[in-house]
């Protein structure tokens, strides 16, 4: 079974640090692009980065500068380095493998971990 | 960026009703664009890739169309297990970007 496991959420004070970890089954990360989307409190979705399986990224504007994404080959699992938190990145953080033979759209999503920035 | 909008921003539809949403992109995207439906509390489900191709598993009922930068998503005879968000998103160019949504209620 495919699957993706988010984990790393949590409560943070704003202008700290968090990682997020997306483990990943019956999928391989490294040849696979992988993608982050967010969701902030009763709000849609919002794109936040992609990384290629060449090890390049794209950002969001928004967290541009902020937020790396890389991986873990031998674990197999994705992660979003977040700093710099600001009380507007409160959100839900999913992870997604991109289908190269969907022209790129999301086909497997993780269930989400919880970011809340706050005082 | 390329912006996505989203029409309407919810409706409210009865089931066996037909429904369709619609989806602009600011500039053209080829077919670069997927639908996804959202129910409260879960992840995204991928519905159609590149504006009209359904996803494996997903129910011969809903259809996409379109090309360039005017998209639709037809649900034929909306049923109950079909009220949640719909939202679009262009994987064009980076960055890639979703819809508002639409939300699907119950009327």
């Amino acid at each position: 079974e495919v699957q993706l496991v988010e984990s790393g959420g949590g409560l943070i004070q704003p202008g700290g640090s968090l990682r997020l970890s997306c483990a990943a089954s019956g999928l391989t990360v490294n040849t696979n692009y992988m993608s982050w989307v967010r969701q902030a409190p009763g709000k849609g979705l919002e794109w936040v980065s992609v990384l290629y399986t060449a090890g390049t990224t794209d950002y969001a504007e928004s967290v541009k500068g902020r937020f790396t994404v890389s991986r873990d080959n031998p674990k197999n699992t994705l992660y979003l380095q977040m700093n710099s938190l600001r009380v507007e990145d409160t959100a839900v953080y999913y992870c997604a493998r991109v289908a190269l033979g969907s022209w790129y759209g999301m086909d497997v999503w993780g269930q989400g971990t919880t970011v809340t920035v706050s005082s | 960026d390329i912006q996505m909008t989203q029409s309407p921003s919810s409706l409210s539809a009865s089931v066996g009703d037909r429904v369709t949403i619609a989806c602009r992109a600011s500039q053209s995207i080829n077919m670069y664009l997927h639908w996804y439906q959202q129910k409260a509390g879960k992840a995204p489900k991928l519905l159609m890739y590149a504006a009209t191709s359904l996803q494996s598993g997903v129910p011969s009922r809903f259809s996409g169309s379109g090309s360039g930068t005017d998209f639709t998503l037809t649900i034929s005879s909306l049923q109950p297990e079909d009220f949640a968000t719909y939202y679009c998103q262009q994987t064009f160019g980076a960055p890639w970007t979703f819809g508002q949504g639409t939300k699907v209620e119950i009327k």
